[in-house]
């Protein structure tokens, strides 16, 4: 079984609509990250956690908003989608020791109309 | 801020034919710089590492050194194979950075038969 898994993996959505990408990991890591890629610029850090109670934005986090759950669990959320979040989105995590190794699920691919 | 430069892609090459794939940064003090390697339809995996001056980072054939007088960190093999068809990203952990990795923009190459 995958260590960071994301769900959906695939999301068609439209304007204006609310969207929640989920994130879970088994690897027991503390740093939760999320990210989206966008062809040619590489991946962007949107918002990222260290534990339960920190979070923090990262640089582009005008539109989204996230939850940690639970060690395991760090979900992005969409308010009001808008054509231009249409993207690649991935999760990662460290752990607090080798916090320079990132370990990505498999991405959600969203397309909003 | 940190930054990473790569070189623009798409990058085409035969078959045992030889890569190298440029990276430079831009980082204060002395950054630990890696290079993930993203397959088709999966998320990005660490390739290889190094974390002072002189390191070299090898793995799966794929070598890098950690140039500081140069601020380059050039992924190179000797002999690609079709199955090292992929998007490669250079990127780096620094003090400035909070324990964020920043990414380049990531070149893909497709190795041909």
């Amino acid at each position: 079984d995958a260590d960071v898994t994301q769900t959906p993996r695939n999301r068609i959505t439209k304007t204006g609509k609310r969207i929640m990408l989920e994130c879970s990991q088994t690897k027991g890591h503390d740093r939760m990250y999320w990210y989206r890629q966008d062809p040619g610029l590489g991946l962007r850090l949107i918002y990222y956690s260290f534990d339960v109670k920190d979070i923090n934005k990262g640089e582009i986090s005008d539109g989204y908003s996230v939850s940690r759950q639970a060690q395991a669990k760090f979900s992005l959320s969409l308010e009001s989608a808008i054509p231009n979040q249409t993207a690649l989105y991935f999760c990662a995590t460290s752990d607090r020791q080798g916090a320079d190794e990132q370990f990505f699920g498999p991405g959600t691919r969203l397309t909003v109309l | 801020g940190d930054s990473v430069t790569q070189m623009e892609g798409p990058v085409t090459l035969s078959e045992e034919a030889f890569l190298t794939i440029n990276c430079t940064y831009t980082a204060t003090g002395y950054p630990s710089l890696f290079w993930y390697v993203q397959y088709p339809g999966e998320g990005l995996q660490l390739l290889l590492k190094a974390t002072k001056a002189d390191d070299k980072g090898s793995n799966k054939g794929f070598e890098a050194t950690y140039r500081k007088e140069t601020t380059s960190f050039h992924l190179e093999k000797g002999s690609v194979q079709v199955s090292d068809s992929a998007v490669y990203f250079c990127a780096l952990s620094g003090k400035t950075s909070y324990d964020k990795v920043i990414f380049g923009p990531g070149t893909s190459l497709s190795v041909i038969p």
